[in-house]
């Protein structure tokens, strides 16, 4: 079955850490993966997107990895502060015209950084 | 570039009513998604609009329907209101032109509809 994870709902690191967050996913070939962030009762904020010929995106603090060997992305914050608090949203964009306009979303993993 | 408006923000029905929720794209963006998103389910995908045409469905009863009009602007439309269609309803638009694939998508706030 189709399937798409992350890795923990979620992740407590300290202020200045970097934070890992990781998207897998089962049986799909998507074109390529976005990462959202989701504060408590908002719509999702784009943050990155990398295609499935690209091995790294940064943006930023911000880093975004993809494997489609793996079917991994892996999403990192470096010198995380209380600020970056909120939820983070792995989504796919699979190719087909049945496919248009629509992203699947990974459940969320949720970051608290502590000062 | 002013961003995606929803409104309104939140709305409280009783079951068996109907409810009509709008979305007001970016400019320029021609393509119009809707979500539903839930605790238990997270985000899901309802359907998708480009000039003015449903191009693409979720696994969603009939009870949801939407539209889009020829300014880009879209409605969702929920009839026969259920428990279960408490959520947070969000749209997003995208330039779309694509036609093969999803363009970046960008967020609206959300209507945050309760059903009692």
């Amino acid at each position: 079955s189709q399937k798409i994870e992350q890795n923990s709902e979620a992740l407590n690191i300290q202020e200045g850490k970097t934070a890992t967050l990781t998207c897998n996913y089962t049986n799909y070939s998507p074109a390529y993966l976005q990462w959202y962030r989701q504060d408590p009762g908002r719509g999702p904020v784009f943050l990155l997107l990398i295609r499935e010929n690209e091995k790294e995106k940064r943006k930023e603090r911000l880093k975004v990895t993809f494997d489609t060997t793996l079917k991994q992305s892996l999403f990192h914050i470096t010198a995380s502060q209380p600020a970056d608090s909120a939820t983070y949203l792995c989504a796919l964009a699979l190719y087909g015209s049945s496919n248009t306009g629509k992203l699947i979303f990974g459940q969320g993993t949720t970051l608290q950084v502590k000062p | 570039k002013a961003g995606v408006t929803q409104t309104p923000r939140y709305l409280i029905k009783t079951r068996g009513q109907q409810v009509t929720l709008s979305c007001s794209p970016i400019s320029g963006h021609r393509s119009v998604s809707w979500y539903q998103q839930t605790p238990g389910q997270g985000l899901q995908f309802l359907f998708e609009y480009f000039s003015e045409t449903q191009r693409n469905k979720g696994n969603f009863p009939g009870r949801f329907s939407g539209r889009q009009f020829s300014n880009s602007r879209s409605e969702m439309n929920v009839s026969t209101l259920e428990l279960g269609d408490s959520a947070l309803y969000l749209c997003a638009s995208s330039q779309g032109a694509g036609g093969t694939h999803t363009d970046t998508q960008y967020f609206g706030p959300g209507t945050r509809l309760t059903v009692l």
